[in-house]
């Protein structure tokens, strides 16, 4: 079984810019979230799709930031226009929907984004 | 202070010693996890402990979890080079909602 995967691993992009971050969850995997580390800081939550829909959003730290997950699949995450606080190492996770109160999150190697 | 408090910050042991990292809460659960990072990759998943339990194992790993001091820790034992990266634990409220990390462990394992 193919793990969560992300593409790219790196991005260097000037501040103003756009970027697109993919994930491709684990097949079967119905809740995708997003996460990402800043600055060394810890990991926090930016969002959480259960299958196409947004089930919560409220890490999402502002409007520059739009998540999609059309058809359930795979999930995209744009910034758009980047700033340099942006910068940090964004993962993303898959769950399969709860099984008796018990479930793991498994995540993918990140993308690392440098804003400069 | 943050949710998932973990401590030391920094760790740094001999090869075939045992490692003790441990991490506070604040808020109710309904799990713990503790998740491993190596340098530059991604966070692979170690091991899962209910609000009902107490103590779990897997190989080498032991994990605790108080929930009356909102505490838990993770013993690595018979640690090797290769245990060498940050930890983390994470908890969630409900079943498949948000993680919240702490800030991790660095453990260093000189060989």
């Amino acid at each position: 079984e193919a793990g969560v995967t992300q593409f790219p691993s790196h991005s260097v992009i000037e501040k103003g810019q756009t970027v697109t971050l993919r994930c491709d969850p684990i097949s079967g995997h119905d809740n995708l979230y997003w996460y990402r580390r800043v600055m060394g800081k810890e990991i926090k939550f930016l969002l959480h799709f259960v299958k196409e829909s947004k089930q919560d959003e409220s890490g999402m730290p502002n409007n520059r930031f739009l998540a999609e997950r059309t058809g359930g699949t795979y999930s995209t995450l744009k910034v758009q226009p980047a700033e340099l606080e942006d910068s940090g190492v964004y993962f993303c996770a898959s769950s399969r929907l709860g099984t008796r109160g018990k479930v793991t999150q498994y995540f993918g190697p990140g993308t690392r984004l440098t804003v400069l | 202070s943050q949710q998932g408090e973990e401590d030391p910050q920094a760790l740094s042991i001999q090869e075939g010693e045992n490692a003790t990292m441990n991490c506070s809460y604040k808020t109710s659960i309904n799990n713990l996890q503790w998740y491993r990072q190596n340098s530059g990759r991604g966070l692979v998943h170690l091991i899962l402990i209910r609000s009902n339990e107490r103590e779990k194992h897997s190989g080498r790993l032991r994990v605790t979890l108080d929930t009356s001091k909102k505490s838990s820790s993770l013993l690595i034992t018979a640690s090797r080079a290769a245990d060498t990266a940050s930890y983390f634990c994470a908890t969630d409220g409900t079943s498949g909602s948000r993680l919240t990390f702490g800030e991790g462990t660095q453990l260093t394992v000189n060989p």
